[in-house]
């Protein structure tokens, strides 16, 4: 069964500092999508970015990039001059090629500071 | 934004009773899912739906079940509630002819108590 693992449960960053956040996950599936969702506390869950297994290049969108290290089955985001409108849960996902059905980790909330 | 409506958005109810949560989309999209937030578990898929009276089970399915009987609604039914089940539940919805398979769109989401 495909997990998605994130290991930090809570990060801090400093206003317009560069935070990273770290998920990991195992499939033995070689079509899938990754995501990274924000939940701020309003609830809403918003889609930050995506990345298709068999792109090789980043997903980059504006001040969001994510490091995909396939081999190692690594999606860690990173979030460059960090704002206050940061600050949320940070949810990575992983959706198996084939299927609709998505796998979220446990969730990494960001505070940022000014 | 999609057009996903969740209704009630808050509810309190007893252990024992029956409770139905709705979603309403707008956008004609061919998925609808069910998921529950609790805290150290991220979001778990209940049940999801790939068209009108097609459904299947998810992660953590029992105790509930699902219909959708029209493509726009999707009915989350908890038989018998339990205080296991109180919890955040968000639809999702995904799939229509101008927006792509991979990305869902999630709802308000709503939060049910369980005494």
């Amino acid at each position: 069964a495909q997990t998605v693992t994130q290991s930090q449960p809570e990060m801090s960053v400093q206003e317009a500092e560069t935070v990273t956040l770290s998920c990991t996950y195992d499939t033995s599936e070689s079509d899938y999508y990754l995501f990274w969702y924000k939940q701020p506390p309003s609830r809403q869950m918003i889609l930050v970015i995506r990345q298709e297994a068999y792109k090789q290049q980043n997903a980059t969108e504006n001040r969001f990039s994510v490091n995909f290290q396939k081999a190692a089955k690594s999606f860690s985001l990173k979030i460059s001059d960090s704002q206050l409108g940061d600050a949320a849960m940070y949810f990575c996902a992983y959706r198996r090629g084939n299927t609709d059905k998505l796998i979220f980790g446990t969730g990494t909330r960001l505070q940022v500071f000014p | 934004d999609a057009g996903i409506t969740q209704s009630p958005r808050h509810k309190v109810t007893e252990t024992g009773t029956p409770v139905t949560l709705r979603c309403h989309q707008t956008e004609n999209h061919r998925y609808m899912y069910w998921y529950r937030q609790d805290p150290g578990h991220g979001l778990r898929l209940i049940h999801y739906s790939y068209g009108v009276k097609d459904t299947d089970k998810g992660e953590v399915s029992d105790g509930y079940s699902v219909s959708r009987s029209k493509t726009e609604d999707f009915l989350l039914t908890l038989e018998s509630a339990t205080s296991s089940q109180t919890s955040v539940y968000f639809c999702a919805i995904s799939e229509s002819e101008i927006a792509p398979s991979y990305e869902q769109y999630f709802g308000p989401g709503t939060r049910l108590t369980v005494t």
